[in-house]
């Protein structure tokens, strides 16, 4: 198991429910991403936040809202889904430092079923 | 055109032997390489980052990279049934402001 832990690793809602996944990084890191994994599709960044402040927002819908109360910890808010967003959302996270890239560190996922 | 490309298989192979996984990129800004190995109902996990041009060797995993050609591999010796999983390549910039690009992944079996 990586530093990276993820909540509830499988979810089964409707379209009118509201839910939140949890991610909590044990790394120390001072970024945090969302990502979505469709099969067979590129992983899709959906959000970064960099100590704790949003720096990216890849026009994800506003049924996904992100919280990040602090570095280690990040929500994803989920409200009147649709099924095409069924998928696996994985959590990363990296130790941003200038002159080096971010080697990302994922948790294990959250399996998203949308009825 | 994709700014990463990554065939993605499925790839199978029996065990023992040498397998090679490649991508393709388009932007010649990147400059850090990496390989990403997932299995299933798991997270992608860092296998090798390499950084600039050439060669990068990890046990029976070596990574190597061509930036004229913007051309990425990874070859695993004496495959393993254990090395069974869907492989993903990713490129970063130069700054840590950049994003990761990751491509599709290609899923790789190794036959017993």
């Amino acid at each position: 198991e990586t530093g990276v832990t993820q909540t509830p690793r499988h979810l089964v809602m409707g379209m009118t429910n509201k839910k939140s996944l949890k991610c909590e990084q044990h790394l120390g890191h001072n970024a945090m991403y969302w990502y979505k994994q469709s099969a067979k599709k590129p992983l899709e960044l959906m959000f970064v936040y960099n100590f704790k402040e949003q720096t990216e927002n890849n026009s994800v819908p506003s049924r996904f809202s992100p919280e990040c109360p602090n570095s280690s910890h990040l929500f994803l808010h989920l409200h009147t889904l649709q099924p095409e967003d069924s998928a696996l959302y994985l959590c990363a996270s990296s130790q941003l430092r200038d002159g080096s890239t971010d080697t990302q560190y994922f948790g294990p996922g959250t399996r998203l079923t949308v009825l | 055109q994709k700014e990463v490309e990554q065939d993605p298989g499925p790839l199978s192979v029996p065990e023992g032997a040498i397998v090679s996984l490649n991508c393709t990129y388009s932007n010649s800004a990147f400059q850090y390489f990496m390989w990403y190995r997932q299995y299933s109902r798991k997270g992608p996990e860092l296998l090798m980052y390499t950084y600039s041009s050439g060669n990068k060797e990890d046990g029976r995993f070596t990574a190597q990279v061509d930036k004229s050609s913007k051309y990425i591999s990874l070859f695993i010796r004496d495959s393993q049934p254990s090395d069974s999983a869907t492989y993903l390549c990713a490129i970063g910039g130069y700054s840590s402001a950049s994003k990761i690009i990751f491509g599709s992944g290609t899923r790789l079996s190794i036959r017993p």
